[in-house]
C-alpha cells in the first residue's frame, strides 16, 4: 500500500515569509515526485517536480527530496497572497499513476 | 496549444443513475488518467487508458469503466451510482513518450453530484 502523508494544516504565513511544506511517503520503489498547487473549486496545477536526491530551484519554489529518509519538502520564498492555495504532494511509481495525499491548506497573509 | 478539456464542467444525477464523462488531452498526449476527488481529499487513481487498452486500475468497483478513442480522448462511465460518488473527476494527459519523468497535466474536471 503507498502512502503520501503531508503536514497537517491549514499552514498560514505572513507575506513575504518562507512557507514550508512537508511529505513523506512509505514506498521506497516510487522515483519521482510532484508538487500540485490547487486553488479553491478549481483542478490541481503542476509546479515542480523532482527525481534526484538533492534541491530543486525554480523561481521561488524549491523542492527538497530525501529518498532515505522518504521525504520531499516544498519550499515557497517571499510568499505573496496569490501563493493561498492547497498544496498536493504526489509520488509516481514505475506504473505512471500518481498518488497523492490529502494535501495541505496554505493561507498568506498580507 | 489547447491544454486538456473535459465535459460536461457541472453535472448533477440521482442514484441508480449512469453518467458518462469526457476528456480531450493535451495535443501530443496520448495516455488518458482518470482521478476521483472528494471533497478535502486528494485526488485518487481510477485507471489509465493507453493505445485504446486500460492499462492500469486503482481501488476502484467494476461499476467504473472507461473507453479510450482512437484520437486519444477518452470516457468515463460510472453505473448505478452512489451518493458516494459525488466527487470531483479529474482527467489527467501525459505522454509515454516522455521521459521517466513523466509528468500529468490535469484538466478543469467535472463536479458530479448524487442526490
Amino acid at each position: 500500500q503507498k502512502e503520501v502523508e503531508q503536514n497537517s494544516g491549514p499552514l498560514s504565513v505572513p507575506e513575504g515569509a518562507i512557507a514550508s511544506l512537508n511529505c513523506t511517503y512509505s514506498d521506497r520503489g516510487s522515483q519521482s515526485f510532484f508538487w500540485y498547487r490547487q486553488y479553491s473549486g478549481k483542478s490541481p496545477e503542476l509546479i515542480m517536480f523532482i527525481y534526484s536526491n538533492g534541491d530543486k530551484e525554480d523561481g521561488r519554489f524549491t523542492a527538497q527530496l530525501n529518498k532515505a529518509s522518504q521525504y520531499v519538502s516544498l519550499l515557497i520564498r517571499d510568499s505573496q497572497p496569490s501563493d493561498s492555495a492547497t498544496y498536493l504532494c504526489a509520488l509516481q511509481t514505475g506504473a505512471n499513476n500518481l498518488f497523492f495525499g490529502t494535501g495541505t491548506r496554505l493561507t498568506v497573509i498580507p | 496549444d489547447a491544454g486538456v478539456t473535459q465535459s460536461p464542467t457541472h453535472l448533477i444525477k440521482t442514484r441508480g443513475q449512469q453518467v458518462t464523462l469526457r476528456c480531450s488531452p493535451k495535443s501530443g498526449h496520448d495516455t488518458v488518467s482518470w482521478y476521483q476527488q472528494a471533497l478535502g481529499q486528494g485526488p485518487q487513481f481510477i485507471f489509465q487508458y493507453y493505445e485504446e487498452e486500460e492499462r492500469q486500475r486503482g481501488n476502484f468497483p467494476d461499476r467504473f469503466s472507461g473507453h479510450q478513442f482512437p484520437n486519444y480522448s477518452s470516457e468515463l462511465n460510472v453505473n448505478a451510482l452512489l451518493l458516494g460518488d459525488s466527487a470531483l473527476y479529474l482527467c489527467a494527459s501525459s505522454s509515454l513518450e516522455a521521459t521517466q519523468q513523466e509528468t500529468q497535466y490535469f484538466g478543469p474536471g467535472t463536479r458530479l453530484l448524487v442526490l
